[in-house]
């Protein structure tokens, strides 16, 4: 059975950083491209970040509003992946989903999702 | 980047009906590969968003045959027949053919 599951939300203030985690299991992490999703308060869903697998040299890439201030990376040994975000802002409040892109292309299994907010 | 426009916003129907959403993207979805990298999920009160139809017609793993996925080119469309009290949430098309990946604004499909 595939699972996904998200960790490391919270309430920051502008300004400062989090760092959100995705461990998986139940299926071959190791060549697996992983992506991050968000989901606004208005309900709006949007892709943050990709990282792709080693044979593909872990490539990145980042939707442009957090471009410089997020950072994918990936644990293959820890079947995990993670999203450093650094200078955060009130717009990056929402639900943060971690999911996997399947061999159809499709993103095929997502976590239960893991709340930031953003807030003085 | 690519604009989705999904349509209606808001579906009543009545529980054993049929319906139809719309998903039109700003340019073509098809991928070099000749693929088309359009998906829909639909997302319970709670929930993460589930895949229910991958590459427009293809249905995932469990997913019952009332739903059917049709379109091609930029004019997308999913049907839902025989309407169960379970297929109640809000229905999203997602394409990944161009980056970034974007979403349609979502269609809230309730009991009339």
């Amino acid at each position: 059975e595939v699972q996904v599951l998200e960790s490391g939300g919270g309430l920051v203030q502008p300004g400062n950083s989090l760092k959100l985690s995705c461990a998986t299991s139940g299926f071959t992490f190791s060549i697996a491209w992983m992506y991050w999703y968000r989901q606004f308060p208005e309900k709006r869903l949007e892709w943050v970040a990709r990282i792709k697998a080693k044979s593909n040299n872990y490539a990145t890439d980042y939707t442009e509003s957090v471009k410089g201030r997020f950072t994918i990376s990936r644990d293959d040994s820890k079947s995990s992946i993670y999203l450093q975000m650094n200078n955060l802002k009130e717009e990056d409040t929402a639900i943060y989903y971690c999911a996997r892109r399947g061999g159809t292309g499709a993103f095929d299994y997502w976590g239960q999702g893991v709340m930031v907010t953003v807030s003085s | 980047d690519v604009l989705m426009t999904q349509t209606p916003v808001s579906l009543p129907v009545s529980l054993g009906g049929q319906v139809s959403i719309s998903c039109r993207s700003s340019q073509s979805l098809v991928y070099s590969d000749g693929y088309t990298y359009l998906h829909w999920y639909l997302q319970k009160p709670g929930q993460s968003p589930q895949l229910l139809i991958y590459r427009v017609s293809n249905r995932f793993s469990g997913v019952p045959d009332r739903f059917s996925g049709s379109g091609s080119g930029t004019d997308f469309t999913l049907r839902i027949s025989r309407v169960e009290p379970e297929d109640l949430g809000v229905y999203y098309c997602l394409q990944s053919t161009h980056f970034p990946l974007t979403f349609g604004s979502g269609t809230k499909l309730e009991i009339k």
